[in-house]
This record gives structure tokens, C-alpha cells and sequence, in this order.
């Protein structure tokens, strides 16, 4: 159990155009689900908590016009990368957090990675 | 907000050796510390956690500790072998439904 899955596992786009990743919680419900960014050998930065059915909420730096973020339902939420350009390139991960009895857990996804031509 | 600093950044450890990552966190609201192992191009994979009402806890060959006065904490692995190479991230939140903040990363090499 506490399956999340992203699709596309990779993406190659042009400079300018746009691109969705999806994030799906398959066999639990995710109230909240976190979008991260990891540039090689570096830590996962989070980029903004989507809670269903509401705005998400970007950290400081993220720009929510270029990457938006929708939460429709509690298995599903996408990222897209508006007009991408090359220093958006990166490893994108999403993650997904449930509660269990009294205690809460994070799953992430496998990851997308954009290249960006 | 808050900030998660992690130690070393890299180790190299002979296999059978123990090898010990030390983070700090600065919020005292933090009250849940998971921590992480990601092998190269794949997910993070939770290894175990702790909760700010328990001071240590072991899985196996894992364990951790929490001092929440100094604010930080630590993972112990102990009989190190080859496929505990990867890179580990300690990770800090609040709880609930709140946001959680990783540390930088250590990449522990384990040397047959």
C-alpha cells in the first residue's frame, strides 16, 4: 500500500512551451501532497504544499504563475511548468502525506525529470 | 521558518564500520523527524522516524536519536555493508499536515 505515482517519468520540451506532470496517490487519499525540486546532488527544495480543493501555497522564490499547481481531487494533483526554459531543467518529485490512526505519513513519487532544449 | 543543517556532507565508512549523520532544526515546533534514503535517480524512501516524545529508536541495524533541547538529532547505522550506499536526508516538521524541511544531504559510501 502507499502508492504514488508520477507521470511522465521524463520529458524533453522545447524552450517556451509547457509542460504537466501528474502525481497520483493509487491507493490512499492525500488531503495534502508537496511539490519538490532536485538539482543534482543537491536536497529536495520544496516548491509549494497543495491541499485539495484549495490554493496552493509556493515557498518563498517559487513563482506560481510559472509553475501551476492544481489539486482536484484527494489522488490527484499536477505541476505544470509554464514557458519553460533551460534553468528549469531538474528533477521534479511529488510527494504525498496520509494519516494513519494517530500519526501521519509521507510517500513521494518516483520523480519526473524535465530537460528543457 | 524553519532550517534543517546536516553533517557530515559526505562519508566513507568501511563496510562492518557504523556510520553516524547529525542534523540540527531550528523551531521548536518541530516535533517529527523522518529521515530518508535516495539512491541515485529514484525516490526517497522513508528509514525510519521519530517523534519528539521519544528520546531514541532502533530498527535493525538503524537507530536514532532526538535531543530536543539542543534541538538535534542523529542516525546510527551500525554493521555497515555495500547497498546502505546511498545519500540520506534528515528532515524536520511540525507534524500534521505541515510542510517538511530536509537537510542537505550526506552521501555515505560504504567500502567493501
Amino acid at each position: 500500500g502507499a502508492v504514488v505515482s508520477q507521470h511522465p517519468s521524463w520529458v524533453i520540451c522545447k524552450s517556451g512551451t509547457s509542460v504537466k506532470i501528474e502525481c497520483r496517490s493509487l491507493d490512499f487519499q492525500a488531503t495534502t501532497m508537496f511539490w519538490y525540486r532536485q538539482f543534482p546532488k543537491q536536497s529536495l527544495m520544496l516548491m509549494a504544499t497543495s491541499n485539495e480543493g484549495s490554493k496552493a501555497t509556493y515557498e518563498q522564490g517559487v513563482e506560481k504563475d510559472k509553475f501551476l499547481i492544481n489539486h482536484a481531487s484527494l489522488t490527484l494533483s499536477t505541476l505544470t511548468v509554464t514557458s519553460a526554459h533551460p534553468e528549469d531543467s531538474s528533477f521534479y518529485i511529488c510527494s504525498a502525506r496520509t494519516q494513519r490512526g494517530y500519526s501521519y505519513e509521507q510517500y513521494f513519487g518516483p520523480g519526473t525529470r524535465l530537460t528543457v532544449t | 521558518g524553519e532550517n534543517v543543517e546536516q553533517h557530515p556532507s559526505t562519508l566513507s565508512v568501511q563496510e562492518g564500520d557504523s556510520a553516524v549523520i547529525k542534523c540540527t532544526y531550528s523551531d521548536s515546533a518541530s516535533n517529527y523527524f523522518p529521515w530518508y534514503k535516495q539512491e541515485l535517480g529514484k525516490r526517497p524512501q522513508l528509514i525510519i522516524d521519530i517523534r519528539s516524545n521519544v528520546g531514541e529508536k532502533k530498527d535493525q541495524r538503524i537507530a536514532v536519536t532526538l535531543n530536543k533541547t539542543a534541538k538535534h538529532f542523529s542516525l546510527h547505522i551500525t554493521e555497515t555493508q555495500p547497498e546502505d550506499s546511498a545519500v540520506y536526508f534528515c528532515a524536520a516538521s511540525p507534524g500534521g499536515y505541515q510542510k517538511v524541511t530536509f537537510g542537505t544531504g550526506t552521501k555515505l559510501q560504504v567500502i567493501p
